[in-house]
């Protein structure tokens, strides 16, 4: 059974950092591209960041570029979003979710994580 | 960017209604269209890919179409379990999603 569970959400003041982690089972996690998605409190679904199989493409939204790093270690069957410099706006469930192979719509989520940003 | 507009933002319907909810692209996606329904505090769950493919174990009353700019999603008999709201995602540059479309009980 394919499994996503994120974690390292929480309270953080404005300016500050946070890293979330997505942690995978059930499938081969190192062929698959992976995906972060978020949805602010009563609002829609905004994609955030992409990282593909092998690390080498990677895309962010124009919201959180130069902000948030996204990363992966294969190893340990893991994604990662590193967010620096946060702002009240990226108050949200933060969502993984696993990108469908060969194509790019997202087959499997995670449950999410909550990021709070306010002082 | 490519923007997605999803109609009606609400919807009021009754068990057994058909239902039908549009997602239009600010450009041609050509069939790179997804659908997902999400019920409160719980994650977006795939039930449409590729614009009209149904992803395994979804019900056969639910059916996507379109091509182009204008999509629909269409829940042939609406059920108790389908009142949720429902997003459209386009993934032919990038990904975005309209902005749902809440299905609630009339």
């Amino acid at each position: 059974e394919v499994q996503l569970v994120e974690s390292g959400g929480g309270l953080v003041q404005p300016g500050g950092s946070l890293r979330l982690s997505c942690a995978a089972s059930g499938f081969s996690f190192s062929t698959y591209n992976m995906n972060w998605v978020r949805q602010a409190p009563g609002k829609g679904l905004e994609w955030v960041s992409y990282i593909s199989s092998s690390s080498s493409t990677i895309h962010y939204a124009d919201s959180v570029r130069g902000r948030f790093t996204i990363s992966r270690d294969s190893a340990k069957n893991s994604l990662y979003l590193q967010m620096n410099s946060l702002r009240a706006e990226d108050t949200a469930v933060y969502f993984c979710a696993r990108g469908a192979s060969p194509s790019f719509y997202f087959d499997y989520w995670g449950r999410g994580t909550l990021v709070t940003v306010s002082s | 960017d490519i923007q997605m507009t999803q109609s009606p933002s609400t919807l009021s319907a009754s068990v057994g209604d058909r239902v039908t909810i549009t997602c239009r692209a600010s450009q041609s996606i050509s069939i790179w269209l997804a659908w997902y329904q999400q019920k409160p505090g719980k994650a977006p769950k795939l039930l449409i890919y590729k614009a009209s493919s149904l992803e395994s174990g979804v019900p056969s009353r639910f059916s996507g179409s379109g091509s182009g700019t204008e999509f629909t999603l269409t829940i042939s008999s609406l059920q108790p379990d389908d009142f949720a709201t429902y997003y459209c995602q386009q993934y032919n540059s990038y990904w975005t999603f309209g902005q749902g479309t809440k299905v609630e009980i009339k």
